[in-house]
């Protein structure tokens, strides 16, 4: 099982929305509403930030979005903020009974 | 509240057994999954696997099928990941993780602190 495509790294300024895409196959991300999403601080445990596709957990800003078309999800974060700095990373569920990662994205507040 | 605490840091020559522990406390043991998720040096997070602690069904990653065997252990709320035959490509923090459901596919909303396994000659 091939590993979720996301961009290496974005980038925002304060106050700005920023969008991350997370592209799979007809395998996984296009068939299941399963996609989640995280947020990992360096050298924290990662965080869910957004579950099946668009659900927010309790305690998780309403500036975290989630979205998806056909074999793309996107997670977006509005009202860009220094501590939204992190790697976010997007999960799928597969056909194959698994969970697939993406290589995660790197965001830059500037 | 709810948590995860999994066992202490572990070194292992290349050939080698590691056995990750993680104890459940805060929520029903047996209303959730438990999945187990690894992270190499400077690298991103790949799922190892999914163990059921109702029934104790599991589904593992097909590239460490045949090296992985992950139990529960009902009676003290506790998952163990178990990897054989490391290599140095197996050294990375590994991390146990409570599904938002019973399901495979919930999120992941209760994450333990981490297991660093370095493999070394």
């Amino acid at each position: 099982q091939s590993a979720l495509t996301q961009p290496a790294s974005v980038s925002g300024s304060p106050g700005r929305s920023i969008t991350i895409s997370c592209t799979g196959t007809s395998n996984d991300v296009g068939v299941y509403n399963y996609v989640s999403w995280y947020q990992q601080h360096p050298g924290k445990a990662p965080k869910l930030m957004i579950y099946d596709v668009n659900k927010r957990p309790s305690g998780v800003s309403n500036r975290f979005s989630g979205s998806k078309s056909g074999n793309t999800a996107s997670l977006t974060i509005s009202g860009l903020q220094a501590e939204d700095e992190a790697d976010y990373y997007c999960s799928s569920y597969t056909s194959s009974s698994t969970l697939v990662f993406g290589g995660g994205t790197k965001l830059t507040v500037l | 509240q709810v948590q995860l605490v999994q066992s202490g840091p572990e070194v292992k020559k290349p050939g080698a057994s590691v056995k990750v522990s993680c104890k459940a406390s805060g929520y029903t043991f047996t209303s959730y999954g438990i999945t187990w998720v690894r992270q190499a040096p400077g690298q991103g997070l790949e799922w190892m696997g999914w163990i059921s602690a109702y029934n104790g069904n599991t589904n593992y990653a097909q590239n460490l099928q045949g090296r992985l065997t992950m139990t529960t252990d009902t009676s003290t709320s506790t998952a163990y990941m178990e990897l054989r035959s490391l290599t140095s490509d197996d050294t990375a923090v590994y991390s146990c993780a409570k599904g938002g459901s019973g399901w495979l596919h919930a999120g992941l909303d209760v994450w333990g602190q981490g297991t660093t396994v370095t493999v070394s000659s």
